[in-house]
């Protein structure tokens, strides 16, 4: 089955400062979602990724999609206190009875990201 | 539009109870699942629903019921609560199983079980 590793885990910066947080799959790559999730809060969608190469911004978020490395990466630039949360990303995976590059969401186990004010 | 609606928000159960969480979209979407989220385990999908009375099995099933008897509707089953189900419940939706539709995402539902 498909699996997504994000790193880090966990992450303290400084108000301010840039951020890289990575999201690896073990398979092939169809489409890939940025989510960020206040605690106790549900999913906010931020991006979403379709083709090798892609890159989109958001306000301060950039992420982009390496297809060959199946990895994408989220940046934020100098991070403020409302960028705090757990980001996830996702990807869909294959449906056990309906196959082919559609599917279900897959997602990483998130990075919890706190911003120093 | 009222999105992926999810009730109760809170929902304290003791062991053995039975209980339905309700998940609705007014979206006209297709495709609709059931995630729950622990710490550490991030989200799992339970069950899914490629279409009105078309329901299967996801990753972590067990101790779980669904039926998709309209478009809109995508009740989750508990039919007996054990504290292995304390957990988050979120329902998604999406147009459809293609890379490109978005999946949205209810607030979720705190089950705690005693």
């Amino acid at each position: 089955s498909q699996e997504l590793e994000q790193s880090p885990q966990s992450l303290i910066v400084q108000e301010g400062k840039n951020l890289t947080i990575n999201c690896t799959s073990s398979k092939t790559l169809y489409g890939l979602y940025w989510y960020k999730q206040k605690y106790g809060e549900g999913l906010i969608f931020l991006m979403m990724l379709q083709k090798g190469g892609e890159e989109k911004s958001h306000e301060k978020i950039t992420a982009k999609l390496d297809e060959k490395k199946q990895q994408s990466s989220l940046h934020i630039t100098a991070s403020q206190p409302s960028h705090a949360g757990i980001y996830l990303c996702g990807a869909r995976g294959l449906l056990m009875n309906y196959g082919g590059s559609q599917g279900n969401l897959i997602f990483g186990k998130g990075t919890k990201l706190s911003v120093k004010p | 539009n009222a999105g992926v609606t999810q009730t109760p928000k809170f929902q304290v159960l003791k062991t053995g109870q039975s209980m339905t969480l309700q998940c609705a979209q007014d979206m006209n979407h297709e495709y609709m699942s059931w995630y729950r989220q622990d710490p550490g385990m991030g989200l799992r999908l339970i069950h899914y629903s490629v279409g009105a009375g078309i329901t299967d099995q996801g990753e972590v099933p067990n101790g779980y019921n669904v039926s998709r008897s309209t478009t809109e509707d995508f009740p989750l089953r508990l039919l007996s609560a054990a504290p292995s189900q304390t957990s988050v419940y979120f329902c998604a939706s999406s147009k459809g199983l293609a890379s490109y539709n978005e999946q949205f995402f209810g607030p979720g539902t705190r089950l705690t079980v005693l």
